[in-house]
C-alpha cells in the first residue's frame, strides 16, 4: 500500500520567517495531495491541496509544490505568524481499481512560530 | 448543517470492556473513515466505507469492527478493550469523486485502564 513520509517532525521558526515541510510518497498512482492543519486539541482541517496534473498551487502565504517524478511534495509557509503554530499533516490519495479512494497520512510536523 | 458529529468526546474503559464510538454526518457524503491518533503521532486508518453496506480495513483494523447500514452513520465498535487502544479517535467523511476534502469530527479521547 501507499507509504507517506514527512519531514521534519518538529520545526521552530522565528515569526516572519518561512517554513518548509516535505513529504514523499511511494505509490505513483496517488493523484491528490492535501495538507491538513491541526491546532492543539482541535480537529484537522484542510488548508491547501494539489492534484497530480499541477506542479504548484498558492493561496496567500501558503503554497504547495509537487514533483511527480521524484514523488515528493512540499508545503511552504511564508511570513509565518504565531497563529501558524500547529501540527501539519500531508496526505496522499489514490483511487484503486474498484474506484475506491483511500487516503494515507504522513506522521505530522509540529510547527512552532516564535514571536 | 452540523457536519461530522462524534460521540462521546471522552471515555474511560476498563480492560476487557466494549464500547461503540458513534459518528454521523449530514452532508450526504459517500466516504467515511475512522482514524486513530496516538500522542505525537500521525493519523492511522482503522476502517473506511465507500457507501452504505460497504466497508474495508485500513492499516490498523485489529480489535475493531465497523458497520455502515446508512449513508449517515458509521459506528466503530471496540470489543475487549486493551491499553493499546488508548488514543484519540477521529471520524471523517468526504463526498468522493473529484471532491476529496475530508471533514473531520471533533474526536473521541479514549483511555483504557
Amino acid at each position: 500500500g501507499e507509504n507517506v513520509e514527512q519531514h521534519p517532525s518538529t520545526l521552530s521558526v522565528q515569526e516572519g520567517d518561512s517554513a518548509v515541510i516535505k513529504c514523499t510518497y511511494s505509490d505513483s498512482a496517488s493523484n491528490y495531495f492535501p495538507w491538513y492543519k491541526q491546532e492543539l486539541g482541535k480537529r484537522p482541517q484542510l488548508i491547501i491541496d494539489i492534484r497530480s496534473n499541477v506542479g504548484e498551487k498558492k493561496d496567500q502565504r501558503i503554497a504547495v509544490t509537487l514533483n511527480k517524478t521524484a514523488k515528493h511534495f512540499s508545503l511552504h509557509i511564508t511570513e509565518t505568524q504565531p497563529e501558524d503554530s500547529a501540527v501539519y499533516f500531508c496526505a496522499a490519495l489514490r483511487t484503486n481499481s474498484g474506484g475506491y479512494q483511500k487516503v494515507t497520512f504522513g506522521t505530522g510536523t509540529k510547527l512552532q512560530v516564535i514571536p | 448543517n452540523a457536519g461530522v458529529t462524534q460521540t462521546p468526546k471522552f471515555r474511560i474503559l476498563k480492560i476487557g470492556q466494549s464500547m461503540t464510538l458513534q459518528c454521523a454526518q449530514d452532508m450526504n457524503h459517500n466516504y467515511m473513515y475512522w482514524y486513530r491518533q496516538d500522542p505525537g503521532m500521525g493519523l492511522k486508518l482503522i476502517y473506511y466505507s465507500v457507501g452504505a453496506g460497504i466497508t474495508d480495513k485500513g492499516e490498523v483494523p485489529n480489535g475493531y469492527n465497523v458497520s455502515r447500514s446508512t449513508t449517515e452513520d458509521f459506528p466503530l465498535r471496540l470489543e475487549l478493550a486493551a491499553p493499546s487502544q488508548t488514543s484519540v479517535y477521529f471520524c471523517a467523511s468526504s463526498y468522493g469523486g473529484a471532491r476529496e476534502k475530508l471533514f473531520f469530527g471533533s474526536g473521541t479521547q479514549l483511555s483504557v485502564l
